[in-house]
């Protein structure tokens, strides 16, 4: 079974420009989740996606949306980038709410010049 | 911002010696997780233990988890070098879908 792919890997933007982030779920799963890593922060929930419906959202400004597609792939945008949006954007994909585990993809590293 | 803090920071054992790390968080959870990251690559599940739990094993690995002190510890025994990586606490709640709010992370080396 093919894990989670999240595309691309390495990203390099300048402040201001906006960026889309991919993520394909492992087959079968529905729910999408979009977690934002930064030496600072740390690990922070962004949004979660479930039949194509956000179904929790974070801390976060409106410059960082999503949105999931009917066959559960998922992007991820953010608009008028800063440079504290570099970071490495992690998806994770689960299955169900009742089983919990959450599988990540190798995240993309974004870095905003 | 981060649900729990995790103890210690950073972990520095050699090959062979057992790895303890303690995590805390502050509200009810439906279940407790441990993951591992390997040099700012994705995040590898390792361990689930729900709310109702209070130990669990897998491998080498060893959960507990004490909801009245709020507070759960992996165990990592016989530790090799390839056990290092930085290692995360995440929580879940009910009525949360799937997010998860995760700890500060321990750094873990192993020394041959």
């Amino acid at each position: 079974k093919a894990g989670v792919t999240q595309t691309p890997r390495y990203l390099i933007k300048t402040r201001g420009q906006q960026v889309t982030l991919s993520c394909s779920p492992i087959s079968g799963h529905r729910s999408v989740s979009w977690y934002q890593q930064t030496p600072g922060q740390g690990l922070q929930f962004l949004f979660e996606y479930f039949s194509e419906t956000q179904r929790n959202k974070g801390n976060f400004p409106g410059r960082f949306s999503g949105r999931q597609f009917s066959n559960s792939r998922s992007e991820m945008n953010v608009s008028t980038l800063e440079l504290g949006d570099s970071a490495l954007y992690l998806c994770a994909s689960s299955l169900s709410e009742l089983r919990g585990e959450a599988f990540f993809g190798q995240g993309t590293r974004l870095t905003v010049v | 911002s981060q649900q729990g803090e995790e103890d210690p920071q950073a972990l520095s054992i050699q090959e062979g010696e057992n790895a303890t790390m303690n995590c805390s968080y502050k509200t009810s959870i439906n279940n407790l997780q441990w993951y591992r990251q390997n040099s700012g690559r994705g995040l590898v599940h390792l361990i689930l233990i729900r709310s109702n739990e209070r130990e669990k094993h897998s491998g080498r690995l060893r959960v507990t988890l004490d909801t009245s002190k709020k507070s759960s510890s992996l165990l990592i025994t016989a530790s090799r070098a390839a056990d290092t990586a930085s290692y995360f606490c995440a929580t879940g709640f009910t009525g949360g879908g799937n997010k998860l709010t995760f700890g500060t992370g321990t750094q873990l080396k192993v020394e041959l």
